[in-house]
């Protein structure tokens, strides 16, 4: 079956420091990948996809298909950045998430 | 453009009760999904419907079920609660059917407790 990886349950950085938030992915096709992310008290949303190819919030992801992953990364974290990230796989009419990775920004 | 408007926000049931769940999606929005958020088991797909027509299902047993409305606006029903069955119930609406292509808009949830 498909499925989403993410092996950081937690992840703690500086601010200022770079971070990556790894995600890996098991399917043979064309995927279309996600990052949703869930700042505290607020509702579930999209980051980025891969298909867009920007940046958002400083963060930027690149879909590696030799490697089946898609990776988040931002050069220089914020304190604003801390909160719940989800990387999703999509493939045809179906969808899943994976376990998620909480990044704690220190000060 | 308002929302995806989950009620109730909040739902306290005993063991083996019934309860329904209510999602309207974004306005012009077709595609409505459900996921049960756990904290063990994370984000996992219930179902997903468009055109008033269930699409696609996840992993869960029958006592979970839904329907969509002409107008979009979907229900959960969760027959005989379990204790197990306590978690953050999401919803999702894109604008197309096919959810493995689209952006989701997710609600705030509605967070079950089953005593």
């Amino acid at each position: 079956a498909q499925r989403v990886t993410q092996p950081e349950k937690l992840l703690s950085v500086f601010k200022g420091a770079p971070v990556e938030l790894k995600c890996n992915y098991s399917y043979s096709g064309s995927p279309e990948l996600f990052w949703y992310v869930q700042y505290s008290r607020q509702r579930l949303q999209l980051l980025l996809r891969h298909i867009s190819r920007e940046s958002i919030k400083g963060f930027t992801a690149d879909l590696n298909k030799g490697e089946t992953s898609f990776h988040l990364k931002k050069p220089f974290a914020q304190e604003e950045d801390s909160a719940m990230y989800y990387c999703a796989l999509g493939y045809g009419q179906n969808f899943v998430f994976g376990p998620g990775t909480r990044l704690s920004v220190l000060p | 453009k308002a929302g995806v408007t989950q009620t109730p926000r909040y739902l306290i049931k005993t063991r083996g009760q019934q309860v329904t769940l209510s999602c309207s999606p974004i306005s012009g929005h077709r595609s409505v999904s459900w996921y049960q958020q756990t904290p063990g088991q994370g984000l996992q797909f219930l179902f997903e419907y468009f055109s008033e027509t269930q699409r696609n299902k996840g992993n869960f047993p029958g006592r979970f079920s839904g329907r969509q409305f002409s107008n979009s606006r979907s229900e959960m029903n969760v027959s005989t609660l379990e204790l197990g069955d306590s978690a953050l119930y999401l919803c999702a609406s894109s604008s197309q059917g096919g959810t493995g292509k689209n952006i989701q808009y997710f609600g705030a949830g509605t967070r079950l407790s089953v005593l």
